[in-house]
């Protein structure tokens, strides 16, 4: 099973800074499956970017990278909706499997 | 809209069934590989179970298995999820989620449902 460790576990930041998440796998996963979903409190995950692309409605502030076993997301110029739990995902192999979440908190 | 809706979820005894439904709309659900991932209270996403678009080929967790049975009905857009020999720690929200291929392996799961909610206690 491919563990996923997010850091950090939470991110405080103020609205127009800059937020990023990193990911790290436990063993290698090819960046075409890896994703990132939001999570808002009492809501269901939305996923958010999948491989390099954005999925439908998603704005140009959100971007992920990485490569091997270190994957990041990126939010720039953080807005108060941004505020959410965020999950990395990988679907490469079985299981699947998510990491265990950031919460990013505006200021 | 591209929709799923989940229903069936209540509290049951430890020991007991449940079938969780997944209604879709809004795409052709026979071409779509379809997913079950569930959220146990305050915790993270754990995924469950996959089904190919044909029902033919399955993936279940090792956390589930044997107990638990994914199936599809593409003549009514529904998926299942058969639960049985509940245990406390099956309680979650569960959520219905459509992949963006007719495969369980290798594609993103790109809708979720609201979830529903199943309760396992005594």
């Amino acid at each position: 099973e491919t563990v996923l460790t997010q850091s950090p576990g939470i991110l405080s930041l103020s609205p127009g800074e800059r937020a990023v998440i990193s990911c790290r796998a436990s063993q290698t996963v090819s960046s075409s499956y890896i994703g990132w979903l939001q999570q808002k409190p009492g809501q269901a995950p939305r996923l958010l970017i999948y491989g390099s692309l954005r999925a439908s409605g998603i704005p140009d502030r959100f971007s992920a990278g990485g490569s091997g076993t270190d994957f990041t997301l990126s939010i720039s110029r953080l807005e108060p909706e941004d505020s959410a739990v965020y999950y990395c995902h990988q679907y490469g192999t079985q299981p699947r499997t998510f990491g265990q979440g950031t919460k990013v908190e505006i200021k | 809209e591209v929709q799923v809706e989940e229903s069936g979820g209540g509290l049951v005894q430890p020991g007991g069934s449940l079938r969780l439904s997944c209604s879709a709309s809004g795409f052709s659900f026979n071409n779509y590989a379809m997913h079950w991932v569930r959220q146990a209270p305050g915790k993270g996403l754990e995924y469950l179970s996959g089904l190919s678009s044909s029902g033919r080929t399955t993936y279940v967790a090792d956390s589930v298995k044997g107990r638990f049975t994914i199936s599809r009905d593409n003549s009514k857009n529904t998926l299942f999820l058969q639960m049985s020999s509940l245990k406390p720690e099956d309680t979650a929200v569960y959520y219905c989620v459509k992949g963006l291929g007719s495969a369980i392996d290798y594609y993103v799961m790109d809708v979720w449902g609201q979830g529903t909610t199943v309760t396992v206690s005594s």
